[in-house]
């Protein structure tokens, strides 16, 4: 079955840093999902892409989707104490679209 | 506009008891998801129910079980809960299949002893 491997599984960075994490798949696809959850909240969608190469911001968020189809990468700029959280890449079915397979998450921690 | 909502917010119960999870969609969405979120992993789809008809479902066992309302509000259901069924609940909602725009409540913790 489908599967996306997170990398770091976490992250101990100080507030003002910038943040580098990756997501690969065992499948290519045609979307990749960056979701972020907050203790005690569900997950929220952050920023969806569509096409290989494909590079998108949010604010200080930017993502990329791999030209190999196979993995993306989300960046963050200049990190603030609220980035902290678990982030999760996701993609839909290639089929049906009637789930959603996550990755294993980046747990990402600001030290002040 | 209401985001997605689900009761309880937390739930205690023992082995081999019977629950049932609520989640209301999203004003306007008729599609409605439930995931499985064990802690320190991803979160893992149940199921998904549209326009109150199952539309696929996930590795999950038979005695895991779902209801679409007219009103597309949903139940999941679980028996004969077993210790390994500790874990978060998520519902989300969509406006359709397209699962990029899925807007997920803050989930039911279930903790079985």
């Amino acid at each position: 079955g489908q599967q996306l491997n997170q990398s770091p599984q976490s992250m101990f960075i100080q507030e003002g840093e910038d943040v580098s994490m990756n997501c690969t798949s065992s499948s290519i696809f045609n979307t990749w999902l960056w979701y972020k959850q907050d203790p005690g909240e569900g997950p929220v969608l952050l920023i969806a892409l569509y096409k290989a190469g494909e590079l998108t911001s949010n604010g200080r968020l930017t993502a990329q989707f791999g030209i190999t189809r196979k993995d993306s990468f989300l960046n963050i700029s200049a990190s603030i104490p609220s980035d902290v959280g678990i982030y999760f890449c996701a993609q839909p079915t290639n089929f049906g679209n009637e789930k959603l397979t996550f990755g294993t998450g980046t747990r990402l921690t600001i030290i002040p | 506009e209401t985001g997605v909502t689900q009761s309880p917010t937390h739930l205690i119960k023992t082995r081999g008891q019977q629950v049932t999870l609520r989640c209301s969609s999203q004003s306007g969405h008729n599609t409605v998801s439930w995931y499985q979120q064990a802690l320190g992993q991803g979160p893992q789809f149940i199921f998904q129910y549209y326009r109150e008809e199952e539309n696929g479902r996930g590795n999950f066992p038979p005695r895991f079980s779902g209801l679409q309302f007219p009103n597309y509000s949903s139940e999941l259901n679980v028996n004969a809960l077993e210790l390994d069924d500790s874990a978060l609940y998520l519902c989300a909602s969509s406006a359709g299949l397209a699962q990029e725009t899925q807007y997920f409540g803050p989930g039911t913790r279930l903790l079985v002893l």
